[in-house]
């Protein structure tokens, strides 16, 4: 059982370009949580999702940034037309429910965007 | 909203000596939580998980306890080594939520 699957692992943009991180969950996961990391700074929530469904986005910027779960495949953090202030670490997180007793969260190796 | 606090900021610390680390939040209803390490430039490692029922948790040098009701979590490392120098953080997860504190960054120092 594979854990948490990021990519890319390194991602290079140039300013007003679009951004895609990719995260599969371990298997028999379907919650799925996003965070971005700033530089010298930790861990924010942006966007916590089950399958088709956006559980929470309270910490997604309004402009720019979308994110989606579907019922095949992995869950895309997708960013229009980047800005150097997306420069971050993200990270996807996926746990097996968030209830109960099984609901150790899991990490990937984190995005690392940088916008020129 | 869940506030997650963890005090200090930064530590550092001899070589050997025993550490607490804390982890507080606001909101006492909780399923778990969980303790973190991450190094520089890398990924989050989970060390330790309290569910809401128990008081603690213990892996090798390691023991995380949690009192919800007063909302915190101790994390302590025993005979600390140059090699836990990394990055220390919490984590509370309850209804559609998991929060992070902002870290404590150890520094163990030979």
């Amino acid at each position: 059982n594979a854990g948490v699957m990021q990519n890319p692992r390194h991602l290079v943009r140039r300013r007003g370009q679009e951004a895609r991180l990719r995260c599969s969950p371990m298997k028999g996961h379907s919650h799925v949580y996003w965070y971005r990391q700033l530089p010298e700074e930790g861990l924010k929530f942006m966007v916590y999702l089950q399958k088709e469904n956006i559980i929470d986005e309270s910490g997604m910027p309004k402009e720019r940034f979308s994110a989606e779960f579907p019922k095949e495949g992995p869950s895309i953090l997708r960013i229009q037309q980047v800005v150097r202030g997306d420069s971050a670490a993200y990270f996807c997180a996926s746990s097996p429910s968030i209830a109960g007793l099984e609901a150790e969260a899991f990490f990937g190796q984190g995005t690392r965007l940088t916008v020129v | 909203k869940q506030e997650v606090t963890q005090i200090p900021a930064a530590l550092s610390v001899p070589e050997g000596e025993n550490l607490v680390l804390n982890c507080s939040f606001t909101d006492s209803a909780i399923y778990n939580l969980q303790w973190f390490r991450q190094d520089p430039g890398k990924g989050l490692t989970s060390l330790l998980l309290i569910q809401s029922s128990q008081r603690e948790q213990t892996s090798g040098r390691l023991n995380a306890s949690l009192d919800k009701s007063s909302g915190r979590s101790t994390l302590y490392i025993a005979a600390s080594q140059p090699g836990d120098s990394a990055t220390y953080l919490c984590a509370v997860t309850a209804v559609n939520d998991m929060r992070f504190g902002a870290g404590t960054r150890l520094t163990v120092k030979p």
